[in-house]
C-alpha cells in the first residue's frame, strides 16, 4: 500500500532531551516535507527536501533540523526541545518537485514538558 | 502574504443533506487541492484541480477550479456520517519551495 509513515505517533517529553521523529514513503516521491499544525495557526512548513541530500527551511526552521540521505526517509530532529514545540507533526511527499499533490502521514503528537 | 480563506467555519447538517464550501484567496493559484482531516489523522487528499473552469468529482464530492482563479467550491451530496471531519482547501505557495498554503477549515458535523 502507498502511504507515508511517521514514528512515533505519539511522544511525551521533557525540555532539551533530544528527539527524532522519522518519516519514510515507499512512493518514489522526490520531494517531502515536514509540517507542524498549531490551532488557530494552521499547518506551517518547517522544512523540505527536493531530493536526496537537498533540505531547505521552510516558514518555522528554528529548533529543528532534517536530513535526507535516503530518497524514502525525511527524518525530523529536535536538538534540544522546547515547550513551544508542542504541536501536532506531518510528514508530507509529492512525486514531483512541484506537483503540488501532496500525501500526509498520520501525524506525530509531540508534548514537550 | 499569501491567504485562503475558507467558508463557511462550521456547518451542522442531517444525513442525506447535501454540503456547499468554498474557498478565496486574494491571489491567483494554478492549482487548488481539497483535503479532508479526520481526527488525530493526517489531511487526506480528496481532490486536485489544475485548470482554470475545471469540474472534477470524486464519488460524492464535486470541485470547482473557478474562472477567476482566486476561488474554488467543494460540493458534497448525500452526505453520511463518515464525512464529518474537516475540509482544507490548499494551494501552492509562493516560491519554489514546494509548500501548501492551506484554509482555515470547515468543520462538518453529520447528525444521523
Amino acid at each position: 500500500e502507498a502511504q507515508v509513515t511517521q514514528n512515533p505517533r505519539y511522544l511525551i517529553t521533557v525540555t532539551g532531551k533530544k528527539l527524532t521523529v522519522t518519516c519514510s514513503q515507499n512512493m518514489n516521491h522526490e520531494y517531502m516535507s515536514w509540517y507542524r499544525q498549531d490551532p488557530g495557526l494552521g499547518l506551517r512548513q518547517i522544512y523540505y527536501s527536493m531530493n536526496v541530500e537537498v533540505t531547505d527551511k521552510g516558514d518555522v526552521p528554528e529548533g529543528y533540523k532534517v536530513s535526507r540521505k535516503e530518497k524514502r526517509n525525511f527524518p525530523l530532529i529536535l536538538e534540544s526541545p522546547s515547550p513551544n514545540q508542542t504541536s501536532l507533526y506531518f510528514c508530507a511527499s509529492s512525486l514531483q518537485v512541484l506537483g503540488n499533490e501532496q500525501f500526509f502521514g498520520p501525524g506525530t503528537r509531540l508534548t514537550v514538558l | 502574504g499569501q491567504q485562503l480563506n475558507q467558508s463557511p467555519q462550521s456547518m451542522f447538517i442531517q444525513e442525506g443533506e447535501d454540503v456547499s464550501m468554498n474557498c478565496t484567496s486574494s491571489s491567483i493559484f494554478n492549482t487548488w487541492l481539497w483535503y479532508k482531516q479526520d481526527p488525530g489523522e493526517g489531511p487526506v487528499l480528496l481532490i486536485a484541480l489544475y485548470k482554470a473552469g475545471e469540474l472534477t468529482s470524486n464519488g460524492r464530492l464535486t470541485a470547482q477550479f473557478g474562472i477567476t482563479r482566486k476561488d474554488s467550491f467543494l460540493n458534497i451530496s448525500a452526505s453520511i456520517p463518515s464525512d464529518v471531519g474537516i475540509y482544507f482547501c490548499a494551494g501552492p505557495g509562493s516560491g519554489n519551495t514546494g509548500k501548501l498554503i492551506f484554509g482555515q477549515g470547515t468543520t462538518l458535523q453529520v447528525k444521523p
